[in-house]
């Protein structure tokens, strides 16, 4: 199986800060890398696939990058609406598999 | 509007059985493989169960193979996922997705349920 590792597993920003998550995969899953975002007691939202690919409606302060097995996630500056949980995922092989989450906190 | 509907979650002793349903909407819900994904309490994210467009086709997590069966009934745009044997541990909120469309079994999950909560205790 192929393990996800997301750093750091929380942090506190302000708004207008930029924020980096980022997420390690255990073997190369070339660009098969999706972040999503879920808010508590919400169902998670689709943010970028394929790496660095912005989904329809998300907006563009956010932003994907990397390749193989390192990966990031991106607010450039951030919002008040974007405290959540940010989760990767690699879509590369069966199991399908998560990292463990990024909580942003004020 | 593209809608995904979980339903069927409740309490249930351990060992008992359930059935979750996913109805869909807004889509042409025979053209896209969908999968099962749930959320233990204060966890994050596992992967249980895909089943391709057709319903021929289906993977599952090591979790829950040969316990959990998920399937499809395309004239009724519905999802399932048939839970048997079931422990503690599977005590998660379940949530239903959409595949984006591009592979399968290995793709993107690009519209979700709002989820079900499956509680197993005594």
């Amino acid at each position: 199986d192929i393990q996800m590792t997301q750093s750091p597993s929380s942090l506190s920003a302000s708004v207008g800060d930029r924020v980096t998550i980022t997420c390690r995969a255990s073997q190369s899953i070339n660009n098969y890398l999706n972040w999503y975002q879920q808010k508590p007691g919400k169902a998670p939202k689709l943010l970028i696939y394929g790496a660095s690919s912005l989904q329809s409606g998300v907006p563009s302060r956010f932003s994907g990058s990397g390749s193989e097995t390192d990966f990031t996630l991106t607010i450039s500056s951030l919002q008040p609406e974007d405290f959540a949980t940010y989760y990767c995922q690699q879509s590369y092989s069966t199991p399908l598999t998560f990292g463990g989450g990024t909580k942003v906190e004020i | 509007e593209v809608q995904l509907l979980e339903s069927g979650g409740g309490l249930v002793q351990p060992g008992g059985s359930l059935r979750l349903s996913c109805a869909a909407s807004g889509f042409t819900f025979s053209s896209y493989a969908m999968t099962w994904v749930r959320q233990a309490p204060g966890k994050g994210l596992e992967w249980v169960s895909a089943i391709s467009g057709s319903g021929g086709s289906t993977y599952y997590a090591d979790s829950v193979k040969g316990r959990f069966t998920t399937s499809r009934d395309n004239s009724k745009n519905t999802l399932f996922l048939q839970m048997n044997s079931l422990r503690a541990e599977d005590t998660a909120v379940y949530y239903c997705a959409k595949y984006q469309g591009g592979s399968y079994p290995a793709d993107t999950f690009d519209i979700w349920g709002q989820g079900t909560r499956v509680s197993v205790s005594s």
